[in-house]
């Protein structure tokens, strides 16, 4: 089974809509990590969480709130998804340098 | 904050051949520079990283060098294969982010068979 897993994988939705990207570990690190991929734009952090009380914003946070359910839980949500946000977005995890991603989703916004 | 400029944005080789790909940082404290490899329709995954106490490190054929005065790190692949087309994303880290990194735009790398 993946270290990291992100559900769903693909969603399509319209502007407006409130959408919850989910990400479970089973490597029991702390430190989580949300990021957005844009074409040309590399990687870039949304929000980052360093154990289950701990919630920081990264550079990306407008229009974005998050969620650590437990040790292992780590959600992204849209409140008001717009186009713009249309976008891959990963979830990671670490435990000291090395961050390790989740697959992805791919998130389209109409 | 820390900014992480990489280049080139794509990248097309004939297999055997050597790519190299460069990036430049902004922050003088940055101490730890990893570089991710992100196949298609996977998330990026580590393959190599330096210390700053370190001007060079290789790992087969994939090697990193750095240099710290100028504030760029480079990746080489030598012998390139078709399996090492894929994006490949630089980052760095400051000691005072506690584990935060700031990567680069990405390079698309094709190795033509």
């Amino acid at each position: 089974d993946a270290d990291v897993t992100q559900t769903p994988r693909n969603r399509i939705t319209k502007t407006g809509k409130r959408i919850m990207l989910e990400c479970s570990q089973t490597k029991g690190h702390d430190r989580m990590y949300w990021y957005r991929q844009d074409p040309g734009l590399g990687l870039r952090l949304i929000y980052y969480s360093f154990d289950v009380k701990d919630i920081n914003k990264g550079e990306i946070s407008d229009g974005y709130s998050v969620s650590r359910q437990a040790q292992a839980k780590f959600s992204l949500s849209l409140e008001s998804a717009i186009p713009n946000q249309t976008a891959l977005y990963f979830c990671a995890t670490s435990e000291l340098n090395e961050q390790f991603f989740g697959p992805g989703t791919r998130l389209t916004v109409l | 904050g820390e900014n992480v400029e990489q280049h080139p944005s794509t990248l097309s080789v004939q297999e055997g051949d050597s790519a190299v790909i460069k990036c430049t940082y902004s922050d003088s404290a940055s101490n730890y520079f990893p570089w991710y490899k992100q196949e298609l329709g996977k998330g990026p995954q580590l393959i190599i990283d330096i210390r700053s106490n370190v001007g060079e490190k290789k790992d087969q054929r994939i090697a990193v060098t750095l240099n710290k005065t100028a504030k760029h790190f480079s990746l080489h692949i030598t012998e390139t294969q078709p399996e090492d087309s894929a994006v490949y994303f630089c980052a760095a880290n400051i000691p005072t982010s506690y584990g935060k990194l700031t990567f680069g735009q990405g390079t698309i790398l094709t190795v033509h068979p």
